[in-house]
């Protein structure tokens, strides 16, 4: 079955910096890959995603890369806010199931 | 806006007991999932359903069984709760598509096995 690696488990950032978490698949089959974002006593929710057919994927301040040859996938967190801080969870799916990574504490000091 | 909501926030339970898991949605959704999330390893899948009475295993099925007698609604039971299925449970929902559509989680159970 699918893995999928997640680093670093956990990221502390000043205000204003960049962020980048960065994930690995073994299963060439996998073509979709979402992010998803848990804030504290809440469930994850997706914040982007992307296809296999797609190299990178930007929504204002976040943006996803992917290189399928490589089999590793990143999440680029730009000008982060403290409203950022929270667990991240890469994911990688193929039909029928998703396989998440470990997840990332993301803290974004003020 | 979706809703998913999950029965329990917080549950104890004893060693060898029985134990239901509710989950409710109310966007109509085929697929409803049941994770459980542990520090360091994830959100690893038990169960998933795509349509009523159906259910296939995730990767961790063991120790669980579901029961989905109704669209809206997904169960998933711990026929005899062990300490090492203390853990957060997470709930999901999502359109048809089983893998390219968002799920919605709900805020979690945390379930203590005594």
């Amino acid at each position: 079955g699918e893995n999928v690696e997640q680093h670093p488990s956990t990221l502390s950032v000043q205000e204003g910096d960049s962020a980048v978490i960065k994930c690995t698949y073994s299963d060439s089959a996998s073509n979709y890959f979402p992010w998803y974002k848990q804030e504290l006593g809440k469930g994850p929710q997706l914040i982007i995603d992307i296809r296999s057919n797609v190299g990178e994927k930007k929504d204002q301040r976040i943006a996803v890369t992917l290189n399928k040859t490589a089999k590793h996938f990143s999440l680029h967190i730009t000008e982060t806010q403290p409203e950022d801080s929270a667990v991240y969870f890469c994911a990688a799916g193929s039909a029928r199931q998703l396989t998440f990574g470990s997840g990332t504490q993301l803290t974004v000091l003020p | 806006d979706v809703k998913v909501t999950q029965s329990s926030r917080y549950l104890v339970k004893r060693t060898g007991e029985k134990v239901f898991l509710e989950c409710v949605q109310d966007m109509d959704h085929e697929n409803m999932f049941w994770y459980r999330q542990d520090p360091g390893l994830g959100l690893r899948l038990i169960y998933f359903s795509y349509d009523v009475k159906m259910k296939e295993k995730g990767d961790i099925p063991e120790g669980y069984s579901v029961s989905r007698e109704k669209k809206e609604r997904f169960s998933l039971i711990l026929e005899s709760a062990s300490t090492n299925q203390t853990s957060m449970y997470l709930c999901a929902s999502s359109p048809p598509g089983l893998v390219y559509n968002e799920q919605f989680f709900g805020p979690g159970t945390r379930l203590t096995v005594l």
